[in-house]
């Protein structure tokens, strides 16, 4: 069974602070990963893909992956109120098809 | 742009209903998922087109019936729906499938659906 695994929280952190989120998957040979926010209802949104070990930016984001920890995770620098949602990682599975962990609720406190 | 649309926003409807749901994109991509989602849960893959042809049915049932008309737009065709169906429905869309980095879904904004 292929497993993506996330704290579910609320991760709760101040105004301007680093938000760091964790995701760790069970399939060794997962190429693709994923970070998505969602609102609450409405859709995922993408964040960012990350397909090689090591560091990607984007703005106040930042990916990290480690496949020999089979570990990925999301940084926020200068969290804000507009960032709070949950935070749902999603590994692609051999087949192509995305492997979804149960998310992270999120809230930046001002 | 990496626009999904769906029609409608809401939809309500009995339990003897037809409707349907529609989805387009004008990005190109060759492959077009639906997922039903539950509160508070991750999204639930249903239907998987490639190339305007089903490659997977995750052992959706019968009432729900997918339809890929052209390579822009993607249909879900509803029928004798339970109460528990009632869900967000989420549409989504990649450049090409089977390609590591050109995999990356994009979703549309959904059709929340309540059956009665």
């Amino acid at each position: 069974q292929k497993e993506v695994e996330q704290n579910s929280g609320p991760l709760s952190v101040p105004e301007g602070a680093i938000a760091s989120l964790n995701c760790t998957y069970s399939d060794r040979g997962s190429q693709s990963f994923f970070w998505y926010r969602q609102y609450s209802g409405k859709s995922p949104e993408l964040i960012m893909s990350i397909y090689s070990n090591g560091d990607k930016e984007d703005g106040r984001f930042t990916a990290q992956l480690n496949k020999a920890s089979q570990y990925v995770s999301l940084l926020i620098r200068d969290s804000q109120p507009s960032d709070s949602a949950t935070y749902l990682c999603a590994v692609a599975d051999d087949n192509r098809k995305l492997i979804w962990g149960l998310g992270t609720s999120l809230a930046v406190n001002p | 742009d990496t626009e999904v649309t769906q029609t409608p926003k809401h939809l309500v409807m009995g339990m003897t209903n037809k409707k349907s749901l529609k989805c387009e994109q004008h990005m190109g991509h060759r492959a077009m998922y639906w997922y039903k989602q539950k509160a508070k849960k991750p999204p639930e893959l249903m239907f998987v087109y490639s190339y305007e042809k089903l490659s997977i049915n995750e052992s959706v049932p019968s009432r729900f019936s997918p339809e890929c008309p052209n390579s822009s737009l993607l249909n879900l065709h509803l029928h004798a729906l339970q109460p528990e169906d009632s869900a967000l429905y989420l549409c989504a869309s990649s450049q090409e499938p089977g390609l590591a980095a050109q995999e990356t879904q994009y979703f549309g904004p959904g059709t929340r659906l309540l059956v009665l």
